[in-house]
């Protein structure tokens, strides 16, 4: 099976950076998704990692670690829009390429 | 392109009622995906599709039945509504070449919140 985990919530000012961290276990890793959904919308997608480092959108930018398990997503330069939830997804052999989904992290930005 | 498109947005069943959750897609992918997301938590697969007149369980089918006749409509079926099916179900779809993972990005429809009482 896959077990994803996400911290639940945090709260940063307008203007700093945050860190979204996802630790995840699966055999077959296929590839991990990061997506934003603001309350009573749908998710939409942020990222995309399948190899190791880092991939900088913007001032969205996600990283991934395949030997540790691990992905972050690094917000900068906060806007109170950013207020939502983070989601992270894996897709792996094991799962028959679905995508497996973690609770999501809030983040709640502040003036 | 409208995109996914779901209906209706919201609906309240009783116990035991049965009903269909539309989902449309017009942008010629070929795979599907039903979610349902309860309150503070992640998504959860319902079924999945990989191309017309092909369909397949995910995490928690139990309770609901899907069709795919067409490459664009994926219809969710509760035959007999539980509380415990009161959630927000999400539909989405992507597109995948080849037998490689769905590493193209999965476009979701805006949502139906249900409610079974």
């Amino acid at each position: 099976g896959q077990n994803i985990d996400q911290p639940t919530e945090m709260t940063a000012t307008e203007g700093a950076i945050v860190q979204i961290n996802c630790t995840y276990q699966t055999s077959g890793f296929n590839g991990l998704f990061w997506y934003q959904q603001h309350a009573g919308e749908a998710p939409t997608f942020l990222s995309y990692n399948v190899l190791d480092g880092l991939e900088e959108k913007g001032r969205f930018s996600s990283f991934l670690s395949r030997s540790k398990g691990y992905s972050y997503l690094l917000l900068k330069e906060l806007q109170m829009k950013d207020s939502a939830s983070y989601l992270c997804a894996v897709t792996s052999f094991s799962g028959n390429n679905r995508l497996a989904f973690g609770k999501g992290n809030q983040v709640v930005v502040i003036p | 392109n409208a995109g996914v498109t779901q209906t209706p947005k919201f609906r309240i069943l009783k116990i035991g009622q049965s009903m269909t959750l539309q989902c449309t897609q017009d942008m010629n992918h070929n795979y599907m995906y039903w979610y349902r997301q309860d309150p503070g938590m992640g998504l959860k697969l319902i079924y999945y599709s990989v191309g017309a007149g092909i369909t397949d369980k995910g995490e928690v089918p139990n309770g609901y039945n899907v069709s795919r006749s067409t490459t664009e409509d994926f219809p969710l079926r509760l035959e007999l509504a539980a509380p415990s099916q009161t959630s927000v179900y999400f539909c989405a779809s992507s597109f995948t070449s080849g037998d490689g993972p769905p590493t193209d990005t999965q476009y979701f429809g805006p949502g139906t919140r249900l409610t079974v009482l």
